[in-house]
């Protein structure tokens, strides 16, 4: 079964800190794809990123970079120099490759991790 | 701008009544979900639809039901709501035909049922 988790519930910083959000992914899949939401308080989750397994490549977009590891099967997140306005929950996720048209696939997301960042 | 809209941001319902919540994507996606959102539980699947008429059950289809007349358009419903339905409703659309693609959300809809 598939399973996504985020162990940090919480986490507060001060601006201008680093700060890792973690992801840890459980899937039988050889084909699967990683995905980074952040929902900012006015309720509406926002994409940030895909992966698909086969790139482990790291991706760096401004003061955000993600680092995919399938050796731990773990799919981090940071956020370097921190600001106010990163504060938000951040949601890891996971699908599969199957293309429906049935009850088949699915996109699990972890518990969420929320991100405080105080000035 | 891509645009994925919810009716109602706040709802108060008492329990027992029939409660609709509408979602309207204006991107031409095919794809539309509807999501509940729950402390300590992240993100769950209630339903999604890959087409016009078309809907399959998400994790936790169990009091809700769906209809998708058109294409832009995917109503959840709670034929007869209760307490344990107060949640963050979330609605997204995405193209394609398959889990893997973006996702684009609504900013929820927040429902107390009493």
């Amino acid at each position: 079964a598939q399973k996504v988790t985020q162990a940090q519930t919480e986490i507060s910083v001060v601006e201008k800190e680093d700060v890792t959000l973690d992801c840890v992914y459980e899937t039988r899949d050889t084909t699967y794809y990683l995905f980074w939401y952040k929902q900012p308080p006015s309720g509406e989750l926002v994409f940030l990123i895909r992966r698909n397994s086969f790139d482990e490549q790291n991706e760096i977009s401004g003061r955000y970079s993600w680092n995919f590891q399938k050796s731990t099967s773990s799919f981090n997140f940071t956020i370097t120099a921190s600001q106010v306005v990163d504060s938000a929950v951040y949601f890891c996720a996971l699908s599969d490759d199957i293309v429906y048209g049935g009850s088949q696939g699915n996109l699990i997301f972890g518990k969420g991790t929320k991100l405080s960042v105080k000035p | 701008d891509v645009k994925v809209t919810q009716s109602s941001r706040y709802l108060v319902k008492r329990t027992g009544e029939k409660v609709f919540l509408e979602c309207v994507q204006d991107m031409d996606h095919e794809n539309m979900f509807w999501y509940r959102q729950d402390p300590g539980l992240g993100l769950r699947l209630i339903y999604f639809s890959y087409d016009v008429k078309m809907k399959e059950k998400g994790d936790i289809p169990e009091g809700y039901s769906v209809s998708r007349e058109k294409k832009e358009r995917f109503s959840l419903i709670l034929e007869s709501a209760s307490t344990n339905q107060t949640s963050m409703y979330l609605c997204a659309s995405s193209s394609g035909g398959s889990f893997y693609n973006e996702q684009f959300f609504g900013p929820g809809t927040r429902l107390t049922v009493l």
